[in-house]
């Protein structure tokens, strides 16, 4: 199974909102409601933001939010913040696998 | 809360076996598949193993780690665990369970001489 493609960075100033994104295939992103967020500061866990394409896991803020449109899924944080400079990677279940993007650098101006 | 707990990481020398094991809470474990993930250093995350939830009749591996791994889980006390053997150098990583709604904090692996 081939990787899913997120951007190798985004930016934005702190008060803005941006938005990362995961393509994958109709067979994955596309087949699925099984996409994940994860966000991960340097030399720390990932923390799960965002599973099943959209659901938000209890104590994540609702600045993070999750959609899906064809084989695209998307994060958005909106009100950026300094904490939210990170790394921010997308998963996909795909059938008895697990996929994963690049990850995106998510740098606040 | 969900909460994934991981242990058994630690320095081991090539082609030597390691157990990890994930314990879990805040959910109900037996409804869940189950995975293990690692992440090299420097590097993004990378899918190892799956268990299907139930009994965990059903078993995968990446090609990376087929035949040398073994995932299982004991629903009776919602531990998940990874048995790893002929460890690689390449092995090297923090290894996380994860299930749909959660992700440990990890247990580090290293392997060298």
């Amino acid at each position: 199974q081939s990787a899913l493609t997120q951007p190798a960075s985004v930016s934005g100033s702190p008060g803005q909102s941006i938005t990362i994104s995961c393509t994958g295939t109709s067979s994955d992103v596309g087949s699925f409601d099984f996409v994940s967020w994860y966000r991960q500061h340097p030399g720390k866990a990932p923390k799960l933001m965002i599973y099943e394409a959209t659901k938000r896991p209890s104590g994540v803020s609702n600045r993070f939010s999750g959609s899906k449109s064809g084989n695209t899924a998307s994060l958005t944080i909106s009100g950026l913040q300094d904490e939210d400079e990170a790394d921010y990677y997308c998963s996909s279940y795909v059938h008895t696998t697990l996929i994963f993007g690049g990850g995106t650098k998510l740098t606040v101006l | 809360e969900v909460q994934l707990l991981e242990s058994g990481g630690g320095l081991v020398q090539p082609g030597g076996s390691l157990r990890l094991s994930c314990a879990a809470s805040g959910f109900t474990f037996s409804a869940y598949g189950m995975n293990w993930v690692r992440q090299a250093p420097g590097k993004g995350l990378e899918w190892v193993s799956t268990i299907s939830g139930g009994l965990g009749v059903n078993t995968y591996y990446a090609d990376s780690v087929k035949g040398r791994f073994t995932i299982s889980r004991d629903n009776s006390k919602n531990m998940l665990y990874l048995e790893m053997g002929t460890l690689r150098v390449d092995d090297t990583a923090v290894y996380y369970c994860a299930n749909v709604v959660g992700l440990g904090h990890g247990t580090p692996v290293t392997v060298s001489s």
